[in-house]
């Protein structure tokens, strides 16, 4: 079946060790999505790739990179992780401006 | 004011009684989605819509755009629909990032 695929589920780093999030698919999306969901909160977009093109939120701190090497691979890289960034990352596509697909969530830790 | 609220925040609910949860918005949009979000779990698209209704099984959205509001309906509701639900809009543009709502709880016990 097609999906949105990410790994780890479940993530824990240390204070300031860097640590990479993946999100893979297989709808042959056009449109990559990282959103940040803090406990009992909404979720947050922190930045999306349409096509080839990078687009950051002007609030995403700049602890938060990414990389989409081909369509189907895209990559969080949080570079100095803080306690505060203790949340659940999910991982979104659509087709153009179309309905969005989630993957089921990276759970991360920072310790 | 959040740009987009949901109502109620909580809800239980008996099994096999019929739903609803309400979403108001504050300016003009280009869709509106209600999402499905299971405790500790992904979320999962169920609408995308920007006028009239939509039905997919026992699920039912509907939206007023003159209104600004949509309401989610579950009929004949069963233990397994307890989820968080959410309501969020697109604004169509370079982004069509979704706003999100904060969510209603929905409980339904047997």
């Amino acid at each position: 079946d097609a999906m949105v695929i990410q790994n780890p589920r479940y993530q824990v780093t240390q204070f300031g060790k860097p640590v990479t999030l993946s999100c893979s698919q297989t709808l042959n999306h056009n449109v990559m999505y990282w959103y940040q969901q803090k406990s009992s909160q909404a979720p947050k977009l922190l930045f999306h790739y349409y096509d080839k093109d990078f687009n950051n939120e002007a609030d995403t701190p700049d602890n938060f990179q990414s990389r989409r090497p081909n369509t189907s691979f895209c990559f969080l890289d949080i570079r100095s992780p803080g306690l505060g960034d203790t949340a659940m990352y999910l991982c979104a596509t659509s087709r153009n401006r179309a309905e969005q697909y989630f993957g089921p969530g990276t759970r991360l830790t920072v310790t | 004011k959040n740009e987009v609220e949901q109502s109620p925040q909580n809800l239980t609910a008996q099994e096999g009684e019929f739903i609803t949860i309400n979403c108001s918005y504050s300016v003009g949009i280009s869709a509106l989605h209600w999402l499905q979000q299971h405790p500790g779990g992904g979320i999962v698209s169920l609408f995308m819509l920007s006028s009239g209704k939509k039905k997919h099984g026992r699920l039912i959205a509907t939206i007023n755009i003159q209104e600004k509001h949509s309401s989610l309906h579950i009929t004949a509701s069963h233990p397994r629909d307890s989820a968080v639900y959410i309501c969020a809009v697109s604004y169509g543009g370079a982004t069509n990032k979704l706003i999100f709502g904060t969510g209603t709880l929905l409980a339904v016990q047997p």
